[in-house]
């Protein structure tokens, strides 16, 4: 089955600086790559996501971006704000398996 | 408002009691599914279900069942919960698959003594 791996599981950031975070896949056939949020007592909320077919998505002060030869994205956010201090989730799906592997988490810090 | 819901929030329980986590949803979503959180293990999926009667394993499936017999509810069952069961539980839906935007509900902290 599919394996996703999560790096760095922590992450602290002067506010105002960027963030990345990195996630590498096993299956080749996975075509969906979303990223979810999840402050501290609340539920995953998604935030970005990417398919197969872009290589890059940006929303605002967040971007994913996706190799699919190296099967690896990443998530970036520029111009940090505290309340961007939570945990974030990749996760990976092949459309039509339904099966929906998440990362471990990066728990970001904003230092202010 | 379009939400998912699970009850209960918070749970104590002890080994070999069968319990039952309700899910429902009001936005007619087609795919529901189930996730546990623990420390350092991030999200993994329990079940899921495409549709009413269609449901198949996720990851970590062995101690639950699972059930869809309406669209709105998916609960979930633990026959004989054991200590390793403890953990943060959530239920998603989205409207056709799971490689669509996943509704959470709040999440069920269950303890299993």
């Amino acid at each position: 089955g599919e394996n996703v791996e999560q790096h760095p599981s922590t992450l602290s950031v002067q506010e105002g600086d960027s963030a990345v975070i990195k996630c590498t896949y096993s299956d080749s056939a996975s075509n969906y790559f979303p990223w979810y949020k999840q402050e501290l007592g609340k539920r995953p909320q998604l935030i970005i996501d990417i398919r197969s077919n872009v290589g890059e998505k940006k929303d605002q002060r967040i971007a994913v971006t996706l190799n699919k030869t190296a099967k690896h994205f990443s998530l970036h956010i520029t111009e940090t704000q505290p309340e961007d201090s939570a945990v974030y989730f990749c996760a990976a799906i092949i459309f039509g398996n339904e099966k929906l592997t998440f990362g471990t988490g990066t728990r970001l810090t904003i230092i202010p | 408002e379009a939400q998912v819901t699970q009850n209960p929030r918070y749970l104590i329980t002890v080994t070999g009691k069968k319990l039952t986590v309700t899910c429902s949803q009001n936005m007619n979503h087609e795919y529901m599914s189930w996730y546990r959180q623990d420390p350092g293990l991030g999200l993994r999926q329990i079940y899921y279900s495409m549709n009413v009667e269609v449901t198949d394993k996720g990851d970590v499936p062995e101690g639950y069942k699972v059930s869809r017999k309406e669209k709105r509810n998916f609960p979930l069952i633990l026959e004989s919960p054991s200590p390793n069961q403890t953990s943060l539980y959530f239920c998603a839906s989205s409207y056709s698959s799971g490689a669509n935007v996943l509704t959470f509900g709040a999440g069920s902290r269950l303890t299993v003594l």
